[in-house]
């Protein structure tokens, strides 16, 4: 299986930081990388695809970058609703796998 | 629009099955496969296993592959995720969710509420 390391696991940041995850593949997934975002008690949201595609309607301030087995989401400017848990999955093959996750929270 | 709508929470006693159904709406059902996503309590993601709504057929997590079983229902445009020989470990939100594509891209495009299953004797 193909294990998935984000960094770090949690981070502390204040409104209008730039905020950046990182997502480390155990093996080349090229660009089979997606990114979503999940609030307490709520079901994750899909944000990005293909490591730098963003899902319509997701705010421009969301980017992700990376292929190989390096990958990053960036935040420009952390936003109150931007407090959540992220998490990196891969697509290259089955079984899917995740990170374990990162939780940005407020400075 | 989109919508999965879960089966309501669930207790079950270890040893027991459990079954999750996931009505789907607002696309053609047969197009997009379904997997199914778990989280335990305070944990992550975990990926379980996914059916294509077309055929019928199955990939699983090794983890569950003899626990599990995943279906659909086209006629009532319905998924379903059954675990047996539950144990206390399998107490978790599980989640059902439906793949988009993008060119080669699969990923997790919309999802279920969630359904909490808790396994206790």
């Amino acid at each position: 299986d193909i294990q998935m390391t984000q960094s770090p696991s949690s981070l502390s940041a204040s409104i209008g930081d730039r905020v950046t995850i990182t997502c480390r593949a155990s093996q080349s997934i090229t660009n089979y990388l997606n990114w979503y975002q999940q609030k307490p008690g709520k079901a994750p949201k899909f944000l990005i695809y293909a490591a730098s595609s963003l899902e319509s309607g997701v705010p421009s301030r969301f980017s992700g970058s990376g292929s190989g087995t390096d990958f990053t989401l960036t935040i420009s400017s952390l936003q109150p609703e931007d407090f959540a848990t992220y998490y990196c999955q891969q697509s290259y093959t089955t079984p899917r796998t995740f990170g374990q996750g990162t939780k940005v929270e407020i400075k | 629009q989109v919508l999965l709508v879960q089966s309501g929470a669930e207790v079950q006693k270890p040893g027991a099955s459990v079954r999750v159904s996931c009505k789907a709406s607002g696309y053609s059902f047969v197009d997009y496969g379904i997997s199914w996503v778990r989280q335990a309590p305070g944990q992550g993601l975990e990926w379980m296993g996914w059916v294509s709504a077309y055929y019928g057929d199955t990939k699983y997590a090794q983890k569950f592959q003899d626990r599990v079983t995943l279906t659909t229902d086209s006629s009532t445009t319905t998924a379903y995720m059954e675990l047996r020989s539950l144990r206390s470990d399998d107490t978790a939100v599980y989640y059902c969710t439906r793949e988009g594509q993008r060119g080669a891209s699969i990923f997790f495009q919309y999802w279920g509420q969630g359904t909490l299953v808790t396994v206790s004797s």
